[in-house]
């Protein structure tokens, strides 16, 4: 499986101001994956993430609030836009495997709180 | 609407016992069904899948049961152990849908020793 790293690890931010979240993979992959997990809840798709074209946003995300960047093969980030409280959760990228195409393997995530 | 529901939302079990959690699906495109296994702190880890043509695949002390006209499946931890104490999540995916992940609501597992 990949080797995935996210920084910061964890941050706590004022409302109004934004946070990129950076994905770092040891390994070219075609997707890339971000999810929130809110407190105490499950996990949400927010986008897809290819290299060369736009994120694709799941319903109820935009690309405004969480605007996406996709640089090269291995890295990629996540920006939450003009944050209030709703937004503290933990933020994840995952990648498919490589081996096994329906496997996805995430990162140790972004616990993300903001005041 | 959540796509997978994932039952009970926590479970205490003793040393030695048996954990099963149950999941089910309504759309019958799924063809992948995996388990993440999460601790505090943590991401989630894949700990086991399953594709809809077998009924069962078994991976050390873990077990995945399909039932497919059931539209149903589950975990079950044999021996469960207290460093098996974390939150579990099944999940679906299908390729038509470039393998995207539904998750369930997961489940809480405590094995006290």
């Amino acid at each position: 499986s990949a080797v995935i790293s996210q920084k910061p690890s964890r941050d706590i931010c004022q409302r109004g101001t934004s946070l990129t979240i950076q994905c770092q993979v040891d390994s070219q992959v075609t997707m890339m994956f971000w999810y929130r997990q809110q407190p105490g809840q499950s996990l949400t798709l927010i986008a897809t993430a290819n290299q060369g074209s736009e994120a694709t946003y799941e319903s109820g995300f935009v690309i405004d609030k969480f605007p996406i960047s996709r640089p090269n093969l291995t890295f990629s980030t996540l920006t939450v836009s003009n944050m209030s409280p709703e937004d503290s959760s933990i933020y994840l990228c995952s990648v498919p495997g490589l081996a096994v195409y329906n496997e996805q393997f995430f990162g140790p995530g972004t616990r993300l709180t903001v005041l | 609407q959540q796509q997978v529901k994932q039952s009970p939302q926590s479970l205490i079990v003793q040393k030695g016992g048996i954990s099963i959690i149950n999941c089910a699906y309504e759309n019958t495109a799924f063809d992948y069904f995996p388990w993440y296994q999460q601790f505090p702190g943590k991401g989630p880890a894949l700990l086991i899948a399953i594709r809809p043509d077998v009924s069962e695949k078994k991976e050390g002390r873990f077990t995945i049961s399909f039932n497919k006209s059931a539209k149903q499946f589950s975990l079950h931890i044999m021996d469960s152990q207290p460093g098996d104490s974390a939150t579990y999540f099944c999940a679906a995916s299908r390729i038509s849908d470039d393998y995207k992940l539904s998750f369930g609501a997961g489940t809480t597992v405590t094995v006290r020793a």
